[in-house]
């Protein structure tokens, strides 16, 4: 099957900036997304960047597209205990006249204090 | 601000047992989206509704899953029989806009665990 994929996990120390990569499969995506999901709780849309983007920053996110190679990044600066979570890159399908999301598997992200 | 509830939060089951599992999307959103997130997993699409009406359910196990929303506005998402593989996370979404994924908003969850 086609898959987003993500590495699992990533330890970063308090004030450090964390990168996260991930590398999508679907050319045509119009959209990319990246989610936060903190434990137990749904997921929260932190920021998405259209295709035609090479970049987008956000306050302390940025988020960065290599649309050649398929990657995406979200780099979180000054990282701080409460970005501790699961984030989920994902990718947009068209589907049934919808855009449909497919999801990445998630990195953990831990703060070393 | 206006949030995607889900009920209940925690679910534990025998197989074999139904389960199920409720949501009620944010005002206004015509578009209702059911996931499943597997641990370690990120969410997959089990089925989406504009209003009442089921727009894509490729991926929901039919033998044993069935979604409604007879009203257009609430959902329900039913397991009979529930087995082991089916321990997972439940999301439900909403959106007002099916053409742009950035409008999906996500509900707490619903954690299901078949013993």
């Amino acid at each position: 099957g086609e898959d987003v994929e993500q590495s699992l996990f990533l330890s970063v120390r308090e004030g450090d900036s964390s990168v996260i990569n991930c590398t999508y499969t679907d050319s045509s995506s119009t959209y990319l997304y990246w989610y936060k999901q903190e434990p137990g709780a749904g997921l929260q849309l932190l920021t998405y960047i259209f295709s035609n983007m090479d970049m987008k920053q956000d306050q302390r996110l940025t988020v960065l597209l290599n649309k050649k190679d398929k990657h995406l990044s979200l780099r979180i600066a000054d990282t701080q205990t409460g970005d501790s979570a699961i984030y989920f890159c994902a990718e947009s399908r068209a589907s049934f006249g919808n855009e449909k999301l497919t999801f990445g598997t998630g990195t953990r992200l831990t703060i070393i204090p | 601000e206006a949030e995607v509830a889900q009920s209940p939060r925690y679910k534990i089951t025998e197989k074999s047992q139904a389960v199920a599992f409720w949501c009620d999307p944010i005002s206004g959103h015509a578009t209702l989206y059911w996931y499943r997130q597997i641990l370690g997993q990120g969410p997959e699409l089990l089925v989406q509704f504009q209003d009442e009406s089921v727009v894509d359910d490729s991926q929901l196990p039919k033998d044993r899953f069935s979604a409604e929303r007879l009203k257009g506005v609430d959902s329900t998402l039913k397991i009979q029989p529930a087995e082991l593989g089916d321990s997972a996370m439940y999301l439900c979404a909403s959106s007002d806009d099916p053409l742009r994924g950035e409008t999906q908003y996500f509900g707490p969850g619903t954690r299901l665990l078949v013993l």
